[in-house]
């Protein structure tokens, strides 16, 4: 059963510092990865997919990297804002279907 | 208005009682999700739509209804409602063609 785990569980960086958010599955075997930012009280807004065959994938200050050998994605934000504080999800999708199986988020808080 | 909605955004039931969510999407997207967010758990996959009229289990299927007899509509019923079903629910969507899903804003139901 595939399982989704996020590390840190919350993450509090001062502006303007680059960072990165981790998620690990443990089967391999995915169709693509899919991170989403959620901000309290809101739904979720998809932020970057990668396909199983590409190692990674940029928007903006965001890059996106996938290692499915290893079982890894990061998600770089470059130069953070308060304005990126929010909970960062990564879903990964194992099948045609698209059935995402989520981990449990890292919290953000990009302080002023 | 254009996107994926959901109504009604907060719900407070009584145990035992059938209460039903909607979901209405404008983009005629094939496929259709349902999922509930819990503390601990993140979220997870309810029941999902491939199309209309084709409905099918995910993670968490149990004491929900679902129908889809319209593409845009994914309505998601609670037959006899239970304490553990309180929850944070999400309807998303996505094209056939492509794997983003793309999420509702949520409704945040309290079973009592």
């Amino acid at each position: 059963k595939q399982e989704v785990t996020q590390i840190p569980a919350a993450l509090s960086v001062p502006e303007g510092e680059n960072l990165v958010l981790n998620c690990s599955f443990t089967d391999s075997a995915i169709y693509n990865l899919q991170w989403f930012r959620q901000d309290p009280g809101k739904g979720l807004t998809s932020l970057l997919l990668i396909q199983s065959s590409q190692r990674e994938q940029t928007s903006g200050r965001l890059n996106a990297s996938l290692d499915k050998s290893s079982g890894r994605s990061t998600l770089y934000i470059a130069a953070s804002q308060p304005g990126d504080s929010a909970t960062y999800l990564c879903a990964v999708n194992g099948g045609a279907t698209n059935k995402l199986i989520f981990g449990t988020g890292t919290l953000l808080a990009v302080q002023p | 208005d254009a996107g994926i909605t959901q109504s009604p955004r907060y719900k407070i039931t009584e145990t035992g009682r059938q209460v039903t969510l909607m979901c209405h999407q404008t983009w005629s997207h094939s496929y259709m999700f349902w999922y509930r967010q819990d503390l601990g758990h993140g979220l997870r996959l309810i029941y999902y739509s491939a199309a209309a009229d084709i409905t099918d289990k995910g993670e968490v299927p149990d004491g929900y209804v679902v129908s889809r007899s319209k593409t845009e509509n994914f309505p998601l019923t609670l037959e006899s409602a239970t304490r553990s079903q309180t929850s944070v629910y999400f309807c998303a969507s996505r094209h056939r063609g492509s794997y983003e899903q793309y999420f509702g804003p949520g409704t945040r139901l309290t079973v009592t």
